[in-house]
């Protein structure tokens, strides 16, 4: 079985552009949720989404926006992009989401994102 | 706050050895726990979990032991192997149940 698909692998942008970055749960998984991983550093929680709903945000700019689809893939996007946007970006996907008691999140490869 | 922490960032071992990895973490009121291997270039790749109403978890090569006491959490890996060397991470799930809190990592070295 596939497991959660990240796309770009790599994505070079300049300061002020956007970017959308994509994910695709498992398989029957219908929460995702996104982390910012920066150099060194554990993943930071940015947005968690449940059946198309945003069941939970971190502490984030309101440049970070994402949505779900029906089919339960995710997209990331990102204005105005600044320098220390530059990270790892990580999709999770779980069955139902971290409320129901611990369901247990697994993370797809990642975005590589550089900002000049 | 929430926030979950490592006490070494780097575990050196030798093949053959047991590895442990211990995690602290601040928010007594944590329910579920995660352990992640992360190699370079790749994401997180789950290891093993545990919830608050359990002490030890054991998976293959691998233990969880949760003090709740003392809000500690580690990590035990038998037999380590060159395979294992990669960043460690301990990560708590949040009040909200929304998010995973993860600390820094720890690396883990394994030498032949």
């Amino acid at each position: 079985d596939a497991g959660v698909t990240q796309s770009p692998t790599h994505l070079i942008k300049t300061r002020g552009q956007h970017v959308t970055l994509r994910c695709s749960p498992i398989s029957g998984h219908k929460s995702v949720s996104w982390y910012q991983q920066v150099l060194g550093q554990g993943p930071q929680f940015i947005f968690q989404y449940y059946e198309k709903e945003e069941r939970g945000r971190g502490n984030f700019p309101d440049r970070f926006s994402a949505r779900q689809f029906p089919n339960y893939s995710s997209e990331l996007n990102v204005n105005a992009l600044l320098l220390g946007d530059s990270a790892l970006y990580l999709c999770a996907s779980s069955l139902e989401g971290l409320a129901g008691g611990g369901d247990t999140q697994y993370f797809g490869p990642g975005t590589r994102l550089t900002v000049l | 706050g929430e926030s979950v922490g490592l006490h070494l960032p780097t575990l050196s071992v030798q093949e053959g050895d047991n590895s442990i990895i211990n995690c602290a973490y601040s928010n007594s009121a944590s329910d579920y726990f995660i352990w992640y291997k992360q190699e370079s270039g790749k994401g997180p790749q789950f290891i093993i979990d545990i919830r608050s109403n359990m002490d030890k978890r054991q998976g293959q090569r691998v233990t969880v032991l949760l003090n709740k006491t003392v809000k500690h959490l580690s990590l035990q890996i038998a037999a380590t192997q060159p395979g294992d060397s990669a960043v460690y991470f301990c990560a708590e799930r949040n009040q909200a149940g929304t998010a995973l809190i993860f600390g820094k990592g720890t690396t883990l070295s394994v030498s032949s």
